[in-house]
């Protein structure tokens, strides 16, 4: 196991509602990215966290936003929630100073909206 | 970013057959990250690659890294039933993150 954590394992909400995923990063590592699985497909990058800071962003709107805290865990935020955002979201930790920084996922947390 | 293409979606195999799937780029690709998800589970690290024409292998698992870093393949050897999921190649990572292909799912036939 990678000792990345996440919370919930299951969420059900329903359109409009707001949401908030948790992740602790492995130990050691200081970067945080998120990802959303839909079913069938691959993971999509919504943003990296780096020293409490994104720093990186996919294409997703504004509504999905984010926190790191100083002990490197991380949240992520979705408000108006939308029937498309039912997905797996997954977290993912790395180790930014590496040339390639690998990125080890989190159990992911099954949002679904209804 | 950088984008990859995947093939094929699905593989159907009889245990004990070989497996490949390939990861296909019109750009060059700085890197190579390999993931393994089993049903219901979440992506596993398998290996990087990071230089042009670059072969690694593990234990039954063997990876390619083109020479014009635009293609990469995992294969696997006299496939077993634990070896079932879907294999995802994704490049880039950084502040970008990483793209994932769509995956090849495996499935193996006892």
């Amino acid at each position: 196991e990678t000792g990345v954590t996440q919370s919930p394992t299951h969420l059900i909400k329903t359109r409009g509602q707001q949401v908030t995923l948790r992740c602790s990063s492995q130990s050691g590592h200081n970067t945080v990215s998120w990802y959303q699985q839909a079913l069938g497909q691959g993971p999509q990058f919504i943003f990296q966290y780096y020293r409490e800071e994104e720093n990186g962003r996919g294409n997703f709107p504004p509504r999905f936003s984010g926190l790191q805290f100083p002990n490197y865990s991380s949240e992520l935020n979705v408000n108006a929630l939308e029937l498309d955002d039912s997905a797996l979201y997954l977290c993912a930790s790395s180790f930014r100073g590496r040339v390639v920084d690998t990125q080890y996922f989190g159990p992911g947390t099954r949002l679904t909206v209804l | 970013g950088q984008q990859v293409m995947q093939i094929p979606q699905y593989q159907h195999v009889q245990e004990g057959e070989d497996f490949t799937t390939y990861c296909n780029s019109s750009t060059t690709l700085s890197n190579i990250q390999w993931y393994k998800q089993r049903p219901g589970g979440h992506p596993v690290f398998l290996i990087q690659l990071v230089k042009s024409g670059e072969v690694k292998k593990q234990k039954r698992l063997t990876f390619q890294f083109g020479e014009a870093k635009k293609n990469s393949s995992l294969h696997i050897t006299a496939t077993q039933t634990t070896d079932v999921g879907t294999y995802f190649c994704g490049s880039g990572g950084g502040a970008d993150g990483l793209t994932f292909g769509k995956g090849t799912h495996l499935i193996i036939q006892p």
